[in-house]
């Protein structure tokens, strides 16, 4: 079945350090790809998206490219701040030929902590 | 415009009893899908309602159910509650079936002792 596999957390860095977060994924058509993010006691916010292969999602500084030859969706920022701290989730939505659905597949969550 | 709204957002509850949580989605939104969310198993999906219809769900025992009234408000229900149902349960909403753009709650905390 459709499945996503993330990097495992935690993962610290000081400010200003460049992050990735690696997520691939393994499900059949063209599954469309999130990253979605939760700080501590919140639900979670959508932080990007991208539907299609070669799209690039961005969203406050975060970056992904939904590459469908290596079936990976890796988070990047170029430069963190301590308010990046919280747990980031890659997750998939599959492509059900017709079928109509909002269910997501979700990784197991990357807590990120940026350090001053 | 008022988010997701999710209620009690905190509960506690004994082995066996049964629970009810309750969720209305943005105005406007006809679609509502709930998660579990576990230190040990993650997000996972439990159902998904849209006009008042079941149209998917997760897998997980039939103590597990739910339904959407018309108003799309949406409710989930567990009965004879186990230890293993305490996680946080979380209920996204969304304008239709296929939306890009899903709109988390808060959670419910269900606690069970």
């Amino acid at each position: 079945g459709d499945s996503v596999t993330q990097m495992e957390g935690p993962v610290t860095l000081s400010e200003e350090a460049f992050l990735t977060i690696n997520c691939t994924y393994t499900a059949t058509g063209y599954p469309s790809l999130f990253w979605y993010v939760q700080y501590p006691g919140e639900g979670l916010q959508l932080l990007l998206k991208a539907t299609k292969a070669d799209d690039k999602g961005s969203n406050k500084g975060f970056e992904a490219t939904y590459r469908k030859e290596t079936t990976s969706f890796h988070l990047e920022k170029g430069s963190v701040q301590v308010s990046d701290s919280a747990v980031y989730f890659c997750a998939l939505r599959a492509d059900n030929y017709g079928g109509a659905t909002n269910k997501l597949i979700f990784g197991t969550g990357t807590l990120l902590a940026v350090q001053p | 415009k008022a988010g997701v709204t999710q209620t009690p957002r905190y509960l506690i509850k004994t082995r066996g009893q049964q629970v009810t949580l309750s969720c209305s989605p943005i105005s406007g939104h006809r679609s509502v899908s709930w998660y579990q969310q576990t230190p040990g198993q993650g997000l996972q999906f439990l159902f998904e309602y849209f006009s008042e219809t079941q149209r998917n769900k997760g897998n997980f025992p039939g103590r597990f159910s739910g339904r959407q009234f018309s108003n799309s408000r949406s409710e989930m229900n567990v009965s004879t509650l186990e230890l293993g149902d305490s996680a946080l349960y979380l209920c996204a909403s969304s304008l239709t079936t296929v939306s890009y753009e899903q709109y988390f709650g808060p959670g419910t905390r269900l606690t069970v002792t």
